[in-house]
């Protein structure tokens, strides 16, 4: 049992470049979500899940694109990577939801945009 | 949407004495506050939590506490180690339904507390 896998663990990108974040779970949990980590602002949500095909911006979507085709898989995609996006990314599930649920964090991804 | 605040952040502290970590949430609605700690370099991992129906929850050295009346909720650590140095997160998130009846939510983060514990 893996749990929460991303990839890559680090990364350097241009400005301009696109990329995407890498994530996958095991546990066949419905919620996934994608935070970044910011010295001083906590972790922010970017964009969620529900299942399979539902998507949801959370409270920093802009610049990020995201798609669910399956239950496991959840990428997240720079379209033109800034240097405001260096950051650390952490994908996260759980069953249901956060609201009562236990959330499993990936390992984190160290993006810089230079 | 939902804001959560959260003091100190910094906190430094002497082995054995106790630390407390406080945060006010806005939306009266939140029922769901945990808290995570983040060693350096690594992924937050939960610690304790409590629903908006409890008003303290305990897991030996660590307990929560929750006013809603006041809309903050605390984390507080007793006998204080070295390996509980870390950063801390406390986080506040409230039930949402989607189609089918499931409920989902959205956990917002307190900015994080940096404990250190002095040997």
């Amino acid at each position: 049992n893996a749990g929460v896998t991303q990839t890559p663990k680090f990364q350097v990108l241009k400005t301009g470049q696109s990329m995407t974040l890498q994530c996958a779970q095991d546990m066949n949990h419905e919620y996934m979500s994608w935070y970044r980590q910011d010295p001083g602002m906590g972790l922010r949500l970017i964009h969620y899940s529900v299942g399979a095909g539902i998507t949801d911006q959370g409270e920093v979507p802009n610049g990020y694109n995201v798609s669910r085709s399956t239950t496991e898989d959840f990428p997240l995609r720079l379209l033109s990577a800034a240097p405001s996006q260096t950051s650390v990314y952490f994908c996260a599930s759980s069953i249901t939801g956060p609201s009562g649920n236990t959330i499993y964090f990936g390992e984190g991804s160290w993006l810089t945009v230079v | 949407g939902e804001n959560v605040e959260q003091h100190p952040s910094t906190l430094s502290v002497q082995e054995g004495d106790s630390a407390v970590i406080k945060c006010t949430y806005s939306d009266s609605a939140s029922n769901y506050f945990p808290w995570y700690k983040q060693e350096l370099g690594k992924r937050p991992q939960l610690i304790i939590d409590i629903r908006s129906n409890v008003g303290e929850k305990k897991d030996q050295r660590i307990a929560v506490t929750l006013n809603k009346t006041a809309k903050h909720f605390s984390l507080h650590i007793t006998e204080t180690q070295p390996e509980d140095s870390a950063v801390y997160f406390c986080a506040a998130s409230r039930s949402a339904l989607y189609a089918g009846g499931t409920s989902y939510g959205k956990l917002t983060f307190g900015q994080g507390t940096i404990l250190t514990v002095h040997p």
